[in-house]
This record gives structure tokens, sequence and C-alpha cells, in this order.
């Protein structure tokens, strides 16, 4: 079956910290990947996504994502977090042809001042 | 732009009762998703509207529960006999067509008491 793995429940960094959460994938076939962020009280938005192409996507806020197909994974990357980076963050996937997306459990990043 | 909106923004009803949730999705969008997050969970797949049919309703978790897009356009998700399981957040997600990225909506919390 389809599944997306998100390993760190939670994570808290300091400003200024580099950030690295995990996200791997259990797919057969093409597979386009995406991560997703929700800010409190806000709706998820859409941070990157990949199709094909450059493994390494950049998206908004400085944040980039790497697919690498040999481990399944697409690891979310910012070399320096702020503040204002607190928030959920959610990994997906779908095949293509394949519309639905399935989400990772998520991730919760706190980041002190 | 206007985004993807749903009403209402909270519902909270009792058990055995029948509830309507309505999601308005982007103007133009044809691809329409319903998704249900309960709490410390991603999103889960329900249903896929591509126009006014459901191309794949294979989330849906019993016949009490039921989507409807009557115009292409706005769609409703009704759930029969209401159980305190179904307690959760449903989301709804446009995207301009199928494989595009999908833009969310804020959701509505439903409580079944």
């Amino acid at each position: 079956a389809q599944s997306v793995s998100q390993h760190n429940h939670h994570v808290i960094l300091s400003e200024a910290a580099s950030l690295e959460l995990g996200c791997n994938y259990s797919y057969g076939g093409t597979v386009n990947l995406f991560w997703y962020v929700q800010y409190p009280g806000q709706h998820l938005q859409l941070l990157l996504k990949y199709f094909s192409g450059d493994p390494l996507v950049k998206g908004i806020k400085g944040f980039e994502a790497e697919f690498i197909k040999s481990k399944f994974s697409f690891n979310l990357r910012k070399p320096s977090v702020q503040w204002s980076d607190t928030a959920e963050y959610f990994c997906a996937a779908t095949n293509f042809g394949n519309e639905k997306l399935t989400f990772g459990t998520g991730t919760r990043l706190t980041i002190i001042p | 732009g206007a985004g993807v909106s749903q009403t209402p923004s909270n519902k909270v009803t009792e058990k055995g009762k029948y509830v309507e949730l309505r999601c308005d999705p982007i103007s133009g969008h044809t691809a329409l998703y319903w998704y249900r997050q309960s709490l410390g969970q991603g999103p889960e797949f329900l249903i896929y509207f591509q126009g006014t049919g459901a191309a794949d309703d294979s989330g849906l978790p019993n016949d009490r529960f039921f989507a409807v897009r009557p115009e292409g356009s706005v769609s409703t998700l009704k759930i029969q006999r209401t159980e305190r399981g179904d307690s959760a957040v449903y989301l709804c997600a446009s995207s301009l067509n199928r494989e595009e990225t999908q833009y969310f909506g804020p959701g509505t919390r439903l409580l079944v008491l």
C-alpha cells in the first residue's frame, strides 16, 4: 500500500539553526512529492513540490527539498530557521495518474526565539 | 484572488444526526477533493471529483458518507447518522485540473457529541 512516513513528530530548534525534516515514501511507479505547511490558525499551504527533473527543488520562504530515489526520501531543509517558521509540516505524495494525496502524520516545528 | 472556502467553520452535532459540509472551490478549478484530518494525523483522502462526477470515492469510510457536486463547482459532503468517531476536521481542496497543485480550504471542524 502507498504510504508516507515522517519520523520526526516534534522538532524544537533555536532561531538561526539549520533544519532538516525527514520524509520517506512507499510508492510504486512515478511519484509526485509535496511539502505542505500549516501555520497556527491557518490552512494548509504548499511549500514546494517535485514532479520531475532536478531532484533539488526550491520552495517559498527559503525552503528546499531533495528527492533521492534510491532512498525513497524527500527531506525538507532550511539553512537558517526563523521564529515565523513555527508550524506543522506535512509531506505528501501522489502517483502519476492518481490524484489523491497521501499525507504523512506531520512534524510539529517549534522555533525558540 | 479568492481561495477555497468552506462552511461552516465549526459544526457541533449530536450522535445520530445528519450533517452537510459545504465547499466552494477556486473559480475555474475542475478538480475537487475532500480529506479528513483527525487529531494528530495527516489529512486522509475521502473523495475526488473531476467536474460533476466522483472520479474516485475509495476513501469514503462507509455508506454513511456521501458527496455531490451537481454543477461542477460547489460540493457538499453529507454524513448520515453521525458517530463520535466522525469528529475531525474536514478539508476541501481544489486544483485547476487533475495532477495540478491542490489548494486547501480552512476546513470544517466537526464535533459529534
